[in-house]
């Protein structure tokens, strides 16, 4: 199984909004609407911030969405701020009733 | 409050095994699954599978056969990672995550802390 393909990084201003882009197959994104987003900062364990596409669990802000068209999920932070530059994970269910991750994304606040 | 804390971090010799465990506690250990995450330094998430805490059966993620055992101590709330015939590749990071609710086991909404494992001679 693949990774998911994720931008090496994204980069914005504080107040922006940025989406972070997470492309699969229709054997894993595009299939399911499993697809879930994590932030990590180093050292740290990641945190989940998205589930099943477009849920957001308690205590995360608003400013995070996350949506899917065809084989690609997205993750948009929307009024950027300094306390977001973190590395963002997608992943998703599989066919194969795995798991798989993309391969990260550097969130840089400018 | 929901934990899961980990065991400390260990240093191997290349060909020894290790034994990493993770400790649940403020749930009930056998209504959630754990799974198991591997992070190599500087490098992305991997999952490497998944066991059953009702039925201790075991999923591995490709790549992570043949050397990767989960197993259970229900007894204690507690589940492990033992890797054995360690390699330099497997120096890495190794998270345990349980399922968040809602998320048909699919997302991870609580994990352990992390443990490092060193493989070095």
């Amino acid at each position: 199984q693949s990774a998911l393909t994720q931008p090496a990084s994204v980069s914005g201003s504080p107040g922006q909004s940025i989406t972070i882009s997470c492309t699969g197959t229709s054997s894993d994104v595009g299939g399911y609407n499993s697809v879930s987003w994590y932030q990590q900062y180093p050292g740290k364990a990641p945190k989940l911030m998205i589930y099943e596409v477009s849920n957001r669990p308690s205590g995360v802000s608003d400013r995070f969405s996350g949506s899917k068209s065809g084989n690609t999920a997205s993750l948009t932070i929307s009024g950027l701020q300094a306390e977001d530059e973190a590395d963002y994970y997608c992943s998703s269910y599989t066919s194969s009733s795995t798991r798989v991750f993309g391969g990260g994304t550097k969130v840089t606040v400018l | 409050q929901v934990q899961l804390v980990q065991s400390g971090s260990e240093l191997k010799k290349p060909g020894a095994s290790v034994k990493v465990s993770c400790k649940a506690s403020g749930y009930t250990f056998t209504t959630y699954s754990m799974n198991w995450v591997r992070q190599a330094p500087g490098q992305g998430l991997e999952w490497m599978g998944w066991i059953n805490t009702n039925t201790g059966n075991p999923t591995y993620a490709p790549g992570f056969t043949g050397r990767f055992v989960f197993s259970l101590d229900t007894s204690v709330s507690t589940a492990y990672l033992q890797i054995s015939n360690l390699k330099a590749d497997d120096t890495a990071v190794y998270y345990c995550a349980r399922p968040a609710v809602g998320s048909k086991g699919n997302a991870f909404d609580i994990w352990g802390q992390g443990t490092m494992v060193t493989v070095s001679s």
